[in-house]
C-alpha cells in the first residue's frame, strides 16, 4: 500500500537549534516528493518538489533532500516564524496531481 | 494575483442534509483537487478535475461528487452528511494535472461542522 510517513510527530525548538524532519514512503513509480508548509487555519503552501534521489533543493534556512526511501527536511538557525506544521506528500505514475500526504510535523520554535 | 478562492469558509449542517462547497483556482490554471483534511486521517485526496474531466477520484464514498465547469471553477457537492463528514475541505490548483510539478495551490478551506 502507497503510505506516507513522517517523524517526529511534533518537535520544539529553541531559536537558532537546527533540526531535521524525517519523511518516509512506500509508493510504486515515485514521480516526485513534495513539502508542503501549512500555517493554523490556512492551506499548505507548497515548499519544495524533488524527483531523484540525490536531489537537494534550498530556501532560506530550509534544505530538502531525497534518498530512495525518504526525505528530509533539514531547518538551520530557526526561527519562530518557521514555526508551522511541515507536510511531506507523493505522487505517482498514473496518480495525475493525486498527492498521498504524510501525517505531518508539528514544528514550535521558541524565542 | 488572486489565490484559490473557496466558499464558503465556515459552514454548520445536521445529518442527512446534503452541502455544496465552491472553489475558484487561479486564473489560467485548468486542474483542481479535492483533499479532505481531519486531525485522525490528516490530508486526504478527494477526486481532481482537469478540463472538466474527472482525471482521478480517491477511496470515499459515492457521496462524494465533484465537477468542474468551462470556466475551470468547481464544486463538490457532499450527500447524506455524517458526523465524520466534518473537515476542513481544501481545493487545490495547478496548471498542469501531470503530477510531476507538486505546486499545488491551496486555497485556505471551507470548514464543515456536521451536528
Amino acid at each position: 500500500e502507497d503510505q506516507v510517513t513522517q517523524s517526529p510527530e511534533a518537535l520544539r525548538l529553541q531559536e537558532g537549534e537546527s533540526s531535521s524532519l524525517n519523511c518516509s514512503y512506500t509508493v510504486s513509480g515515485l514521480r516526485g516528493l513534495f513539502w508542503y508548509r501549512q500555517d493554523p487555519g490556512k492551506g499548505p503552501e507548497f515548499l519544495f518538489t524533488l524527483y531523484s534521489a540525490g536531489e537537494e533543493k534550498e530556501k532560506e534556512r530550509l534544505k530538502a533532500t531525497l534518498t530512495k526511501k525518504e526525505s528530509f527536511l533539514h531547518i538551520t538557525a530557526p526561527k519562530p516564524e518557521d514555526s508551522a506544521t511541515y507536510l511531506c506528500a507523493v505522487t505517482f505514475s498514473g496518480g495525475y496531481n493525486k498527492l498521498i500526504f504524510g501525517a505531518g510535523t508539528r514544528l514550535a520554535v521558541h524565542p | 494575483k488572486a489565490g484559490v478562492t473557496q466558499t464558503p469558509r465556515y459552514l454548520i449542517k445536521t445529518r442527512g442534509q446534503q452541502v455544496t462547497l465552491s472553489c475558484s483556482p487561479i486564473s489560467g490554471h485548468r486542474s483542481v483537487s479535492w483533499y479532505q483534511q481531519t486531525p485522525g486521517q490528516g490530508l486526504q485526496f478527494l477526486f481532481e478535475y482537469f478540463s472538466e474531466t474527472q482525471r482521478n477520484k480517491g477511496n470515499f464514498p459515492g457521496r462524494f461528487s465533484g465537477r468542474q465547469f468551462s470556466n475551470s471553477r468547481s464544486e463538490m457537492n457532499v450527500s447524506t452528511l455524517e458526523l465524520g463528514d466534518s473537515a476542513l475541505y481544501l481545493c487545490a490548483s495547478s496548471l498542469f494535472s501531470s503530477g510531476n510539478t507538486g505546486e499545488l495551490f491551496f486555497g485556505e478551506g471551507s470548514r464543515l461542522t456536521v451536528l
